[in-house]
Order: structure tokens, then sequence, then C-alpha cells
């Protein structure tokens, strides 16, 4: 079964800096996806930046971007000039393209940001 | 907002008792998943549908739990006999594309 580890429980960056989520996963499989969601407080879990794992080209979706590793297993998310709105919970998440479509997800990090 | 709607948002329930949630997706005829969430934990998979047929469920969905999806519609997550460990928030997410889309889930708070 895959897993998915998230090691830092919470963080912090400070307002217009760069803070760096890590996450990573294990499994046996070569075709896959992983993600980032954003969980705000009380509101819905949105998703915030996908890769394929069949894709060499690192994921950008304008201030976010990845570091994907698949020798590694790594999987962090690089948020850039971060804003008070990116303070949430973050998850990082696998999907299986082998054995269904069911997302397995980390525990979260929870980001804080400072004014 | 997402456009997954789920509904109630907050349930309270006294231990033994049966509730059930619905969650109506963005479009009908695609993917929809359940999900539990526990306080500080990420959402662990409960089950999904493709269309009106159940595909898969997690060995987390005990003889208690039921989950139904008419037509390839709405959906509904019901728990029979409920105990204190099924306190969690239950998620709904729906696919109609390549992306999946959350509700704001259901909180249960068993009592």
């Amino acid at each position: 079964a895959q897993t998915v580890t998230q090691s830092q429980p919470e963080m912090s960056v400070q307002e217009a800096e760069t803070v760096t989520l890590s996450c990573t996963y294990d499994t046996s499989e070569s075709d896959y996806y992983l993600f980032w969601y954003k969980q705000p407080p009380s509101r819905q879990m949105i998703l915030v930046i996908r890769q394929e794992a069949y894709k060499q080209q690192n994921a950008t979706e304008n201030r976010f971007s990845v570091n994907f590793q698949k020798a590694a297993k790594s999987f962090s998310l690089k948020i850039s000039d971060s804003q008070l709105g990116d303070a949430a919970m973050y998850f990082c998440a696998y999907r299986s393209m082998e054995y269904g479509n069911k997302l397995v997800f980390g525990a979260g990090t929870i980001l804080r940001v400072k004014s | 907002d997402t456009g997954v709607s789920q509904d109630p948002r907050h349930k309270i329930t006294k231990r033994g008792q049966n509730v059930t949630f619905r969650c109506d997706p963005i479009s009908e005829h695609n993917r929809l998943y359940w999900y539990r969430q526990t306080l500080g934990q990420g959402p662990e998979f409960l089950t999904y549908f493709q269309n009106e047929a159940q595909l898969e469920k997690s060995r987390l969905l005990s003889d208690r739990f039921s989950a139904e999806r008419p037509k390839g519609s709405f959906s509904t997550l019901e728990i029979q006999r409920t105990e204190q460990g099924d306190s969690a928030m239950y998620l709904c997410a729906n696919e109609p594309g390549r992306e999946a889309f959350f509700g704001q889930g259901t909180r249960l708070t068993v009592v």
C-alpha cells in the first residue's frame, strides 16, 4: 500500500518570504499523480498543484512550484512571496494510476504566515 | 466555493443513533468519493462511486456504514448505531474531470 509522509507538523514564514513544505511517499508503482491541497480553516480543500510522475519537468502554478524527485520519492512544495492568505493546512497526496483512483493523503503541515 | 455541497455542515448525535449525510456533486455521472478526516490528520478514503456503481470500499468502512448514489447523482452516507470513534469530519469529493473538488464536509460529533 502507498503511504505519504509529511514530516513537518507546522511551519512559519514571514510575509513576502519563501517557504518549502516537505513530502515523501512510498510506492512500487511507476505511474501515478502527486498533489498538494490547501485546506484553510473551516473552508473547503482546494487543489494547489498537480504533478504527473511521467513528467520530468516540475509543475508550477504562479507562486507555487514543486521539486519532484522521483528516484528519491520526494515531492516538496515551494511557496514564493508568501501572503497572509496562504495560511492553511497543506496536504500532500498520492493517486495511483494502476490500482484505483483514491487519494492517499499525508498528515498535513500547518503553515502560519507572519505579517 | 468548489460547487460540491454537503449537508448538514454539523451534526451532533447521541451514541447509538443513526445519522445520514448528503453530498450534491458539481455534476452527475462521474466519480464521487467519501473520505473521513479526524483532527490533525489527513483525509482517509472510505468509498467511491463511478456513476451509481460503488466500485471500492475501504476496510475502514465497517458494516455500520453504507453509502449510496442513486442514478449517479447525489450521494448519501449513513452510519448506523454511531460510536464515539465515529466523530470526525466526513468529506465528499467529486471528480467531473481530472481534478477532485471537495465539499466543506460534515462534522459529526457523537456524544
